[in-house]
């Protein structure tokens, strides 16, 4: 059965202070692994799509990175605008079921 | 494009009535999800479909819950009866396939209380 799991669960930062979200799965082949952004009370938003190991993505402050096992959502010099809980899912190789983690919820204080 | 549309937004009723979530895809898209996300046990897949067909239920919780997709511009998640356990903020997503490089654009919700 497929499985992902996020850490931390919640995580607080001053604003420029630079961390890192981890997304661990077990897949049965590994199609795709996508990270979500969610704001309260809207839906997901799409950041990235990451598809084989050592492959990394880009987008303003955050980067995305991918293992055999597991990903990172690395955020530089986070600003407030950031806050949001951030999803990780998996699609597996036959291409057919999508498993979200919990998502971690960040907070970055001014 | 507008995105994917859901309606309506707030549902509130009472247990035992019939609920009905609607949703449009967004246009071109041939695959549609259904999602349910509470607290508890975060987002969950319900069910989708592709090319207007259900692929895959198995995440329906019940009999009570059903899906429909008449066409490739509208799909109805209903409940029936609704029970209180069923609150909980249901989403709708599409994408333009199953395969590889497959990117699920969300709609806004359906918050859903049952009282």
């Amino acid at each position: 059965e497929d499985q992902v799991t996020q850490s931390p669960e919640a995580l607080r930062l001053q604003e420029g202070e630079s961390s890192s979200l981890n997304c661990s799965y077990t897949v049965s082949g590994l199609r795709g692994l996508f990270w979500y952004r969610q704001d309260p009370g809207k839906g997901p938003e799409f950041l990235f799509t990451l598809y084989s190991a050592g492959e990394e993505k880009e987008k303003e402050r955050l980067k995305a990175t991918l293992t055999k096992k597991e990903s990172f959502l690395h955020i530089t010099a986070p600003k407030p605008e950031d806050s949001a809980t951030y999803l990780c899912a998996v699609q597996d190789a036959y291409g057919q079921n999508f498993v979200f983690g919990p998502g971690t919820r960040l907070s970055v204080l001014p | 494009d507008a995105g994917v549309i859901q309606s309506p937004r707030h549902e509130v009723t009472e247990m035992g009535q019939e609920v009905t979530l609607r949703c449009k895809p967004i246009s071109g898209h041939n695959s549609l999800f259904w999602y349910r996300q509470t607290m508890m046990r975060g987002l969950e897949l319900l069910i989708y479909f592709n090319n207007n067909v259900p692929i895959d239920d198995s995440g329906m919780p019940e009999d009570r819950f059903s899906a429909k997709m008449p066409n490739a511009s509208f799909s109805t998640l209903k409940i029936q009866p609704s029970e209180p356990r069923d609150s909980a903020v249901y989403f709708c997503a599409s994408a333009m396939s199953l395969l590889a490089k497959n990117i699920q654009y969300f709609g806004a919700g359906t918050r859903l209380s049952v009282l």
